[in-house]
């Protein structure tokens, strides 16, 4: 069973932030935070993750609260070409990623 | 220039039919995965190879049976095909066990 919870949709203006929650209430030590996109039915896109840390790359930025129960996924210039189902995993040293139902954004003009 | 690639994209069968998906990924990974997507759109891992050895195994059917003949190849062959069986199947790979998972494009397999 997946380890995360996702609000299961939401909408975004193009040229706007994204902001993506995710609970991780039980996330153990040694489990990092990863997320995914999956544009129509093409395969997961790996967009960022991290363990404690806040991580930023050219996609997107990633905040871990300091419990490490929730995370947040910013996306700082929503385009068009980012509607897609993000998921938010847990993996732990075996690499074995637990998928959740995600969260549906339509970034709308 | 693809980095993990899967054969065929679509594949359509008969009930009890045997058949086989391909997967090979040409980054010098050590680990490679298969993955299901069901009608729900869920993903499951369903197997795990590191150095062409067998390391994570979840509940299933032993009609399914990966085969890895290399480091940068993982098939799965699954035998007497069953309608549940229809899904969209991802191959996925990794530097080392526990790093980060690139996706192929997904195999679309539907059993009549």
């Amino acid at each position: 069973d997946a380890k995360t919870t996702q609000p299961p949709s939401m909408d975004c203006a193009e040229g706007r932030a994204a902001n993506l929650p995710c609970n991780h209430s039980t996330i153990s030590g040694n489990e990092y935070v990863y997320w995914y996109r999956q544009i129509h039915s093409q395969g997961p896109q790996y967009i960022i993750h991290g363990l404690k840390n806040n991580e930023t790359n050219e996609m997107a930025s990633l905040i871990i609260t300091e419990d490490r129960k929730s995370s947040t996924l910013i996306l700082p210039h929503a385009t068009l070409r980012d509607t897609a189902v993000y998921y938010c995993t847990l993996t732990d040293s075996w690499g074995k990623l637990q998928f959740g139902a995600g969260t549906q954004v339509v970034v709308t003009p | 220039d693809t980095a993990v690639s899967q054969t065929p994209k679509y594949l359509v069968t008969q009930m009890g039919n045997d058949k086989s998906i391909k997967c090979e990924q040409n980054l010098g990974h050590d680990t490679m995965y298969w993955y299901k997507q069901d009608s729900k759109k869920f993903l499951k891992i369903m197997f795990s190879y590191n150095n062409k050895e067998l390391i994570i195994n979840e509940t299933v059917p032993n009609r399914f049976s990966p085969k890895s003949p290399d480091k940068a190849h993982l098939n799965l062959h699954i035998n007497s095909l069953e309608l549940g069986d229809s899904a969209v199947y991802f191959c996925a790979s990794s530097q080392a066990l526990g790093d980060t998972q690139y996706f192929g494009p997904g195999t679309r397999l539907t059993v009549l």
